[in-house]
């Protein structure tokens, strides 16, 4: 089956780094996906992997090791606006699936 | 318009109503998503219609019926509902061949009540 853990919730501080680890384990792995929702709001894409490596794009960055079926999201200068659910998500080829997490609540205080 | 949009907002009905639930893209989009989002449940895909075929349906109790009659309209209909089918439905859509990874565009969700 197919199946995504990621942590339930983090605090972190204002102007800090925090990193959002997801681990999958998935038939048919084809790339890795994060999202953000805030409260009553839509989840907004925020960046992929598909291939192993790093992605930076401004302050987000993902991280995708497909051997240790590993990925992580890290934000830099963290800012109250980033509170909100991150969602982790795997794609698998073949009906352009997506199979998520429960996602992990972040909460950024003063 | 732009985007995906979703109306109703917000729906309460009763177990023996029947109610659709609408979902419109203005992207341009050849694929379209149905998810159910419940607290403390990881999102479900619900069902998936590329090129206005149905192309996953994932167990889905046959009191939810899709219909997709072009390609930048969704519906949802509802009938005698449960009251654990309470929920935020989720509309989404891409663009893509089968098998590449693509961005989903998510619409705002309808929050459903049953009572």
């Amino acid at each position: 089956g197919q199946n995504i853990d990621q942590p339930t919730e983090m605090t972190a501080t204002e102007g800090a780094i925090v990193q959002i680890n997801c681990t999958y384990q998935t038939s048919g792995f084809n790339g890795l996906f994060w999202y953000q929702q805030h409260a009553g709001e839509a989840p907004t894409f925020l960046s992929y992997n598909v291939l192993d490596g790093l992605e930076e794009k401004g302050r987000f960055s993902s991280f995708l090791s497909r051997s240790k079926g590993y990925s992580y999201l890290l934000l830099k200068e963290l800012q109250m606006k980033d509170s909100a659910s991150y969602l982790c998500a795997a794609f698998t080829g073949g009906g352009n699936k997506l199979t998520f997490g429960t996602g992990t609540q972040l909460k950024v205080e003063l | 318009e732009t985007g995906v949009t979703q109306t109703p907002r917000h729906l309460v009905m009763g177990m023996t109503n029947k109610k659709s639930l609408k979902c419109e893209q203005h992207l341009g989009h050849n694929a379209m998503y149905w998810y159910k989002q419940s607290a403390k449940k990881p999102l479900e895909l619900m069902f998936v219609y590329s090129l206005e075929e149905r192309v996953e349906n994932n167990s889905v109790p046959s009191r939810f019926s899709p219909e997709c009659p072009n390609s930048s309209h969704l519906f949802l209909h509802l009938h005698t509902l449960q009251p654990e089918d309470s929920a935020l439905y989720l509309c989404a859509s891409s663009q893509g061949g089968q098998g590449a990874p693509v961005e989903q565009y998510f619409g705002p969700g309808t929050r459903l009540t049953v009572t």
